[in-house]
């Protein structure tokens, strides 16, 4: 069963700092792997998507790196805003993409103005 | 991508009773799926619903206590029947069935059962 884990938990960074938030899988045989952002009692909204045979995914001040052998993920985010401020979760589904995504717990990030 | 929409956004229910909601999609799909959140949790798979078939449940999850219906490849509806407090939690409703399989959701229905 897949399992995924997000560190770290929660974090606080000053406006301007460069986010680094980590996602780790313990099967590798993914076939993509996506990250969404979630703002409190709200829905998921998609960020990224990286496919299994790709090593990092680009939009605008975020980055996503994908290392399968390791079953590590990395999302990158630029000079944060306090529009950053939300939770942000990675999410894998089977090799056979039939998209029943396992989650992590995420990571709630709040940017100080 | 896919437009989604949830109705409701939101509702506060009674003990014992059932509520069914609803998720609409601006295109063809076919599969959609169900998920909670409970709160201060990541999201939990309910279950995966095919238009002209049965809906695939999870582990833990009943078709008993989470009715759905999938009538066509635009909408589908989950039923949270006899409700208790256990059961306050955020459900989504999201699709993704084409390649790459970029996964879309709604904005989420917020249940309190009181």
């Amino acid at each position: 069963k897949q399992e995924v884990t997000q560190i770290p938990a929660a974090l606080s960074v000053p406006e301007g700092e460069n986010l680094v938030l980590n996602c780790s899988f313990t099967d590798s045989a993914i076939y993509n792997l996506q990250w969404f952002r979630q703002d409190p009692g709200k829905g998921l909204t998609s960020l990224l998507l990286i496919q299994s045979s790709q090593r990092e995914q680009t939009s605008g001040r975020l980055n996503a790196s994908l290392d399968k052998s390791s079953g590590r993920s990395t999302l990158y985010i630029a000079a944060s805003q306090p529009g950053d401020s939300a939770t942000y979760l990675c999410a894998v589904p089977p090799f056979y993409g039939n998209n029943r995504l396992a989650f992590g717990k995420g990571n709630q990030v709040v940017v100080i103005p | 991508s896919a437009v989604i929409s949830q109705k409701p956004s939101r509702d506060i229910c009674q003990r014992g009773t059932s509520l069914t909601i609803q998720c609409q999609v601006d295109s063809q799909v076919t599969m959609m799926f169900w998920y909670r959140q409970q709160p201060g949790q990541s999201l939990t798979l309910i279950a995966t619903a095919n238009q002209g078939s049965e809906a695939t449940y999870e582990s833990g999850f009943v078709i008993d206590k989470f009715p759905i219906s999938r009538p066509n490849l635009t909408f589908s509806t989950l039923t949270v029947s006899n409700m208790s407090p256990e059961d306050s939690s955020i459900y989504l409703c999201s699709v993704g069935d084409r390649e790459p399989y970029e996964q879309y959701f709604g904005p989420g229905t917020r249940l309190t059962v009181t």
